[in-house]
């Protein structure tokens, strides 16, 4: 069985800032693993996902993650922060043969001007 | 618009009350969630339907009952409710279950329950 580890529920960033975000997964299988952002008072949108291929991701507003399958991990990033990007972003992990969606904790993102 | 819609966004109801939850996907899936989503807490799996029938019941309380009379509609109606069970409840549909692994799944935008 698959889990997900997101490090640290909260970080805040000023505007124009990198924007690091932290996934770690255990899975017997390399997984496809897939970042979700949530606005306040939305469901979850997909940001990007990686299921084979190139281990550099670009997802839609600016984010990339790169897969490192050596240290399992997914980390999400964004070169520059901007106000709009402050949400929660959400980390999950399928293992190929399941169809069960393993999500992380989350974690908030402040913008600071 | 998002493909997935949920009514009502917000709802309050007491303990003995009856209320559903409906859901509607306009993207041509086949499987339907429902998600919880409380807070400080990972999104939990509820259920699952793969083509109207109900692959996954992740040991949830009888007091929570889904029905998925197509693959379009998905409802949760609830009853007898508990304080503890206000949280924001999530849909979502994917192409299917199978075949499709890397399939991503897509959200309504939830419904607020707040069980008083």
């Amino acid at each position: 069985a698959q889990s997900v580890t997101q490090l640290g529920s909260h970080v805040s960033v000023s505007e124009g800032a990198l924007v690091l975000l932290r996934c770690n997964y255990s899975s017997s299988v390399p997984p496809y693993l897939f970042w979700y952002v949530q606005y306040p008072n939305q469901g979850l949108q997909l940001l990007l996902k990686y299921t084979t291929g190139a281990t550099l991701v670009k997802g839609i507003n600016g984010f990339e993650a790169e897969f490192k399958k050596s240290e399992t991990s997914f980390h999400l990033t964004k070169p520059s922060a901007h106000m709009s990007d402050a949400a929660e972003y959400f980390c999950a992990v399928r293992e190929p043969l399941d169809y069960k969606l393993s999500f992380g904790a989350g974690t908030t993102v402040t913008v600071r001007a | 618009e998002t493909g997935v819609t949920q009514t009502p966004r917000h709802l309050v109801m007491g303990m003995t009350n009856k209320k559903s939850l409906k859901c509607e996907q306009h993207l041509g899936h086949n499987a339907m969630y429902w998600y919880k989503q409380s807070a400080k807490k990972p999104l939990e799996l509820m259920f699952v339907y793969n083509f109207k029938e109900q692959t996954e019941n992740n040991s949830v309380p009888s007091r929570f009952s889904p029905e998925c009379p197509n693959s379009s509609h998905l409802f949760l109606h609830l009853h007898t409710l508990q304080p503890e069970d206000s949280a924001l409840y999530l849909c979502a549909s994917s192409l299917g279950l199978s075949g499709t692994p890397n399939s991503p799944l897509h959200f309504g935008n939830g419904t607020r329950l707040t069980v008083t």
